[in-house]
């Protein structure tokens, strides 16, 4: 099994929709993180986590919600898609506490709103 | 003045050259991570460092923390290093990760 695992890897939906992507890790972090990457910006943060009950918002939090179910579960929430948010979104994991601040992240989820 | 600065953004080498990715950062660090991400494909993390130097294979990480430096060199490189590499030092006091926007390398056989 992958370190971190992202689902669903590929999406397309409408604008309107509420979208769910989900990022699990096996490696026991402490932190999670998403970030969603455009072509030529990089990636930019949207939220993190430092522990089940540390969430804060990252640079472009705006539109998106999280929930931190679990310290190894870590689902990014879309409640209003629009085509904007069509992107590449990775989730990351680091241990600083539990790891030595190893970094690892998952393959990504492409997600496409028309 | 953007936290993280990487050079060159773009940069085309022939197989065999010797490579050196740049990177300049203004906020503070407890360790910064070198990353590689292939067209299309995932990120993986390269090295972590905190000082000094690293050496994986043919790759070499060097950091200079007063200077707030860090540099990545690709000895006799090859095509299939061609990926975009990214920097990544901790975004200051909340210690959340930050990011270079990488530089795309392109390896020529």
């Amino acid at each position: 099994d992958a370190d971190v695992t992202q689902t669903p890897r590929n999406r397309i939906t409408k604008t309107g929709k509420r979208i769910m992507l989900e990022c699990s890790q096996t490696k026991g972090h402490d932190r999670m993180y998403w970030y969603r990457q455009d072509p030529g910006l990089g990636l930019r943060l949207i939220y993190y986590s430092f522990d089940v009950k540390d969430i804060n918002k990252g640079e472009i939090s705006d539109g998106y919600s999280v929930s931190r179910q679990a310290q190894a579960k870590f689902s990014l929430s879309l409640e209003s898609a629009i085509p904007n948010q069509t992107a590449l979104y990775f989730c990351a994991t680091s241990g600083l506490r539990t790891g030595g601040g190893e970094l690892f992240f998952g393959e990504g989820s492409r997600l496409t709103v028309l | 003045k953007n936290e993280v600065e990487q050079s060159p953004q773009n940069l085309t080498a022939q197989e065999g050259e010797f490579i050196t990715i740049n990177c300049s950062y203004s906020v503070g660090i407890s360790a910064l991570h070198w990353l590689q991400q292939h067209p299309g494909g995932g990120i993986v993390s390269l090295f972590m460092l905190s000082s000094g130097k690293k050496k994986h294979g043919r790759l070499i990480a060097t950091i200079n923390i007063q200077e707030k430096h860090s540099s990545l060199h690709i000895t006799a490189s090859h095509p299939r290093d061609s990926a975009v590499y990214i920097c990544s030092p901790p975004g200051g006091a909340t210690n959340k990760l930050i990011f270079g926007t990488g530089t795309l390398l392109a390896v020529q056989p």
